[in-house]
């Protein structure tokens, strides 16, 4: 069971370019999340979607993007990347959002802005 | 928001030794709170949780304490193993319920 897929592995981009990270998960849960994960500031919500054709903000989602066209995916798009937008990058899903338990995350997405 | 602060942002036991991580939350609504283990290279998982109508959960050498009146819970780990070497994070669900608020993480080095 590969749980969640996260693609690519690490990236180095160049200011201004823009970048869609991968997502697919194979649990058939409603939510899944992006995070994004600096040092010292631990994970931090980027964006989340309750459910396929519905999606929120999170603390820290200005210059980011996201689409949930199906269940399995959730890219994340960095329009025109910053440096300040150099980290780690973690998808997420749970059966669904609330009270319910687990969150299954990948394996990060490290990516670097010059 | 929610705003969850943890401590300490790194330990070192030995082996044998119990450890213990602490957060604080701020938001009285919320009503579950989340400790997950991520080890080098690798995403968080899951180790222990507690509903807000507990005080304390107990999975082998791991519980999890709350205090809903002081907004604090706590992670001990007990007999630690160097395979117990990781980042520990809390987390707190807020938001009515629509996100999870994680801490600053602590570094946990069980030296051998």
């Amino acid at each position: 069971i590969a749980g969640i897929t996260q693609a690519p592995t690490s990236q180095i981009l160049a200011a201004g370019r823009r970048m869609t990270l991968r997502c697919t998960q194979d649990m058939r849960h409603n939510a899944m999340y992006w995070y994004r994960q600096d040092l010292g500031l631990g994970l931090r919500l980027i964006h989340y979607s309750n459910t396929a054709g519905t999606t929120g903000k999170g603390e820290v989602p200005d210059g980011y993007s996201v689409s949930r066209a199906n269940t399995d995916d959730f890219p994340l798009t960095l329009a025109s990347a910053v440096p300040s937008q150099t980290s780690v990058y973690f998808c997420a899903s749970s059966v669904r959002t609330g009270n319910t338990g687990e969150l299954f995350f990948g394996e990060g997405s490290r990516l670097t802005v010059l | 928001g929610e705003n969850v602060e943890q401590h300490p942002s790194t330990l070192s036991v030995q082996e044998g030794d119990s450890a213990v991580i602490k957060c604080t939350y701020s938001d009285s609504a919320s009503n579950y709170f989340p400790w997950y283990k991520q080890e080098l290279g690798k995403g968080p998982q899951l180790i222990i949780d507690i509903r807000s109508n507990v005080g304390e959960k107990k999975d082998q050498r791991i519980a999890v304490t709350l205090n809903k009146t002081a907004k604090h819970f706590s992670l001990h780990i007990t007999e630690t193993q160097p395979e117990d070497s990781a980042v520990y994070f809390c987390a707190a669900l807020g938001d009515g319920g629509n996100q999870f608020y994680f801490g600053t993480g602590t570094s946990l080095t069980v030296i051998p």
